[in-house]
């Protein structure tokens, strides 16, 4: 009964490459978000849909595509791999502004 | 630009005493505050939330939070921590009631020996 489920949990991958991490959430929010965990531990927004519509977008390099076709789900398409994307990758929904968001469990991608 | 201060990076505490982690924030408007905390290895999970009312919160496995606004704080504490409350902690800052993102602070490392 997992609420945000996120795969596959760990991505080794080459440079170059391209990857895809889903996320689905089974709590019925409205709002679903993409988050980088670097090595440092620092959290950033990447991305932000509310009902499919991307509302936020921070100043992510082109090579990151969000996809939500629904709102259920909020996937992540990564094209030419580079070393620094190497991360872990969140995934969260939130019903709203008061309620805070509830995380998946992340993937850990590894660019080598 | 809207930013979340922890400045205690490390924290390395004995078994039963008592926990404070600083959190500052720089927006001056409504702010909905958040504390998660990171257990290793795991993904984040919510402890306590603050967006209105009581300044003091309290959350789950005996935490609590005070918000003050004139210092533009949000203070996390526990009069005795455990060896299991070993983890990362990050106070969480988002602003007004539309759609914004929620802005972390870079986190604090807490250490519980036994």
């Amino acid at each position: 009964d997992t609420a945000v489920s996120q795969t596959p949990k760990y991505l080794v991958t080459q440079m170059g490459n391209d990857k895809s991490i889903k996320c689905e959430q089974n709590l019925g929010h409205d709002t679903m978000y993409w988050y980088k965990q670097d090595s440092k531990k620092f959290l950033k927004i990447m991305f932000s849909y509310n009902n499919k519509e991307l509302i936020i977008n921070e100043t992510v390099p082109n090579r990151f595509s969000p996809k939500s076709p629904d709102k259920a789900h909020l996937n992540l398409h990564i094209n030419s791999l580079e070393l620094g994307d190497s991360a872990v990758y969140f995934c969260a929904s939130s019903p709203g502004q008061t309620h805070g968001y509830t995380f998946g469990s992340g993937t850990r991608l590894t660019v080598v | 630009a809207q930013s979340v201060s922890q400045h205690n990076h490390h924290v390395i505490l004995s078994e039963a005493a008592s926990l404070e982690l600083g959190c500052n924030y720089s927006y001056g408007g409504t702010v909905n505050l958040f504390w998660y905390v990171q257990y290793p290895g795991q993904h984040l999970q919510l402890l306590l939330k603050y967006f209105s009312g009581d300044p003091l919160v309290k959350g789950i496995k005996g935490f609590e939070a005070e918000f003050i606004k004139s210092k533009f704080s949000f203070n996390l504490r526990k009069p005795s921590v455990q060896w299991s409350d070993t983890a990362e902690y990050f106070c969480a800052v988002s602003k007004g009631r539309g759609f914004q993102k929620l802005v972390f602070g870079t986190g604090t490392r807490l250490l519980v020996s036994p």
